[in-house]
């Protein structure tokens, strides 16, 4: 029972474009969600986080936007730039308290310069 | 100055036998907890300690134990190996609940 769920395996975008990673979730109780970028070889690296209590969080390049009736979050990446490719895992949390956080399957993202 | 570190990064070892991993955060967090991604490449939680205290023990076969000596260290032994023990494990530390989860490098088991 897959609970956070990113359709897309793979994605390739050309440089200077927008990237836009999708990723759903079936339980109504998570109320925090997370993307994180992974090269291989090393650990997952937090980028950005929303709460439920939002619809969009910006940082940089990298903006979440989170569409709770449709349980969905996308990560736009702008522009997109070699340097991003890696695999990027969204993960979610909730309700309030809990400290178990659930990962999605991954989407391999591949800038083309 | 890393902030999550576990040791090995690899570990090659037959099966039967018992290995340990080690792990160590110097964020000052309260929680540790224990990934483990397989083959397809899914990331799932095994475990996590928060102050010292076992809070998430998932389904895990009770060959694997954690142990935590400490907030700042959390430990992996598992005791008779098996081929399908072999994956990438990852530790990781957060500062609470609904707080981004400082992962380490991972350490790559081998079982063979």
């Amino acid at each position: 029972d897959q609970q956070v769920k990113q359709n897309s395996p793979s994605l390739s975008v050309q440089e200077g474009r927008i990237s836009i990673l999708n990723c759903d979730y079936t339980n109504s109780m998570f109320d925090y969600f997370l993307w994180y970028k992974k090269y291989p070889a090393e650990g997952p690296t937090f980028l950005i986080s929303i709460s439920s209590i939002k619809d969009k969080n910006e940082d940089g390049r990298f903006t979440v936007f989170l569409n709770k009736s449709a349980k969905h979050l996308s990560l736009h990446i702008v522009p997109s730039q070699p340097g991003d490719s890696a695999v990027y895992f969204c993960a979610a949390s909730g309700p309030s308290g809990t400290y178990k956080y659930i990962f999605g399957t991954g989407t391999r993202l591949k800038v083309l310069a | 100055d890393t902030a999550v570190s576990q040791t090995p990064k690899y570990l090659v070892t037959q099966m039967g036998n018992d290995k340990s991993i080690k792990c160590e955060q110097n964020l000052g967090h309260d929680t540790m907890y224990w990934y483990k991604q397989d083959s397809k490449k899914f990331l799932k939680i095994m475990f996590s300690y928060n102050n010292k205290e076992l809070i998430i023990n998932e389904t895990v076969p009770n060959r694997f134990s954690p142990k935590s000596p400490d907030k700042a260290h959390l430990n992996l032994h598992i005791n008779s190996l098996e081929l399908g023990d072999s994956a990438v494990y990852f530790c990781a530390s957060s500062h609470g609940t609904h707080s981004p989860l400082h992962f380490g490098n991972g350490t790559r088991l081998t079982v063979t």
